[in-house]
């Protein structure tokens, strides 16, 4: 059972470059979710998917967008790479039907930006 | 806003002691309340949950306790072992349909 498959997981770009990070799910999850980690900052929502069709900015989305593909799958996209976006990123998921709140993390993906 | 304040790490402690990482949170209403833990390298894994006041989560020999009258979900462990070694996240929801929201983490680091 894979759960949440997160590619890349390491990536090294150029200021300006584009990009974009995917994920995927195989638990029928309804909701989709995209955060940030960095030093001292802890989690920081960037995006999150509710449903499949639906997307809600979290804290921190300027400089990203996302895509919900299907029920399984939810991109995140970086149009012009910037230093400040240097981070490890993770896809979450979870089935809010369930009403427990309990996510479901991905392995992560480490993006520098030079 | 909903927040969650968890102790500054980095805690370092000898095999065998008693582990307490305090998290005390702000929220409307009657949120959920979660530890996850990160070890080296991988994502985030759900180690314990409280759901209601009073309530007592607990796994892997950790525990915490929901206590609605000082906003505070305190990890606690009575022996860590160096497996034990990890980020450990507090985190609440408001609901079970709204996105968590992490506190900033505390490394905990266990010497043999």
């Amino acid at each position: 059972n894979a759960g949440v498959t997160q590619t890349p997981k390491f990536q090294v770009l150029k200021t300006g470059q584009s990009m974009t990070l995917q994920c995927a799910q195989d638990m029928n999850h309804n909701s989709m979710y995209w955060y940030r980690q960095d030093p001292g900052m802890g989690l920081r929502l960037i995006y999150y998917s509710a449903s499949e069709g639906t997307t809600d900015k979290g804290e921190v989305p300027n400089g990203y967008n996302v895509s919900r593909l299907n029920k399984r799958e939810f991109s995140l996209r970086l149009e012009s790479a910037a230093p400040s976006q240097t981070s490890v990123y993770f896809c979450a998921s979870s089935d809010t039907r369930k009403g427990t709140g309990e996510l479901f993390f991905g392995e992560g993906s480490r993006l520098t930006v030079l | 806003g909903d927040s969650v304040t968890q102790m500054e790490g980095p805690v370092t402690l000898s095999e065998e002691a008693f582990l307490t990482i305090n998290c005390t949170y702000t929220a409307t209403g009657y949120p959920s309340l979660f530890w996850y833990v990160q070890y080296p390298g991988e994502g985030l894994q759900l180690l314990l949950k409280a759901t209601k006041a009073d309530d007592k989560g607990s796994n892997k020999g950790f525990e915490a306790t929901y206590r609605k009258e000082t906003t505070s979900f305190h990890l606690e462990k009575g022996s860590v072992q160096v497996s034990d070694s990890a980020v450990y996240f507090c985190a609440l929801t408001p609901s079970g349909n709204t996105p968590l929201v992490f506190g900033k983490g505390t490394r905990l680091s266990v010497i043999a």
